[in-house]
């Protein structure tokens, strides 16, 4: 089946600790995304892909850090330097040409 | 820089009323997108509206697009307990290349019995 994963779906973060979220997709999508959700509220854009090797930043990277080295996978680094982690991820990825994003399960992020 | 506004936030209404959730943008945008997210869960896509007049229905859902007043409506029609949900909409800059969003903060759905 096509789609996108995301791992771990939850995700527990002493202070001072990087963690990683995983997220893979088998769309063979070239575009592919970072959201942040917070309680109650909509999704802003951490960062974005449009090809492998190449990414750029959205309205709230500060803190976090990204990679592109396979076309399938585009995990996100969360920072010590990001303050405020705790929140739900969303990973989504979108076809040629500027279509619809489909999305993955999320990772729950908690700072302890 | 493209803002979008949804409302209302939050909608408590009963099985059977029909109802208009509001998606405000706020310059030219060229792609216009409704999801659902159910608690804990994941975006759904609803409906994806290109052009000015489109409309869209799936089921008890119509999505409608008027480009000129840069706004969208999603009509609820005779609403059932199984909608209870929190409705996105979110837009695409005109001539984005890359594919970016801008999404509303959401109208949370809440069908009484």
């Amino acid at each position: 089946d096509g789609g996108i994963t995301q791992s771990p779906k939850y995700l527990f973060r002493k202070e001072g600790q990087n963690v990683t979220l995983s997220c893979e997709q088998n769309l063979n999508h070239d575009a592919m995304y970072w959201y942040r959700q917070d309680p109650g509220q909509g999704l802003r854009l951490i960062y974005y892909s449009q090809i492998v090797n190449d990414f750029q930043k959205g309205d709230i990277a500060e803190g976090y850090s990204v990679s592109r080295e396979k076309k399938e996978s585009f995990p996100l680094t969360v920072t010590s330097a990001q303050k405020n982690p705790t929140a739900f991820y969303l990973c989504a990825s979108s076809g040629v040409g500027g279509s619809e994003q489909f999305f993955g399960p999320g990772t729950r992020l908690t700072v302890l | 820089e493209l803002k979008v506004e949804q409302n209302p936030l939050f909608l408590s209404m009963q099985e059977g009323k029909n109802y208009t959730i509001y998606c405000n943008y706020s310059t030219t945008s060229d792609r216009l997108y409704w999801y659902r997210q159910d608690p804990g869960k994941s975006l759904e896509s609803l409906f994806v509206l290109l052009s000015n007049g489109a409309v869209k229905q799936e089921g008890r859902l119509m999505a409608s697009l008027d480009t000129k007043a840069r706004l969208s409506t999603l009509h609820i029609t005779a609403a059932v307990h199984d909608l209870s949900a929190t409705y996105f909409c979110a837009a695409r800059p005109h001539n984005n290349a890359g594919n970016m969003l801008t999404f509303g903060g959401g109208t949370r759905l809440m069908v009484k019995p």
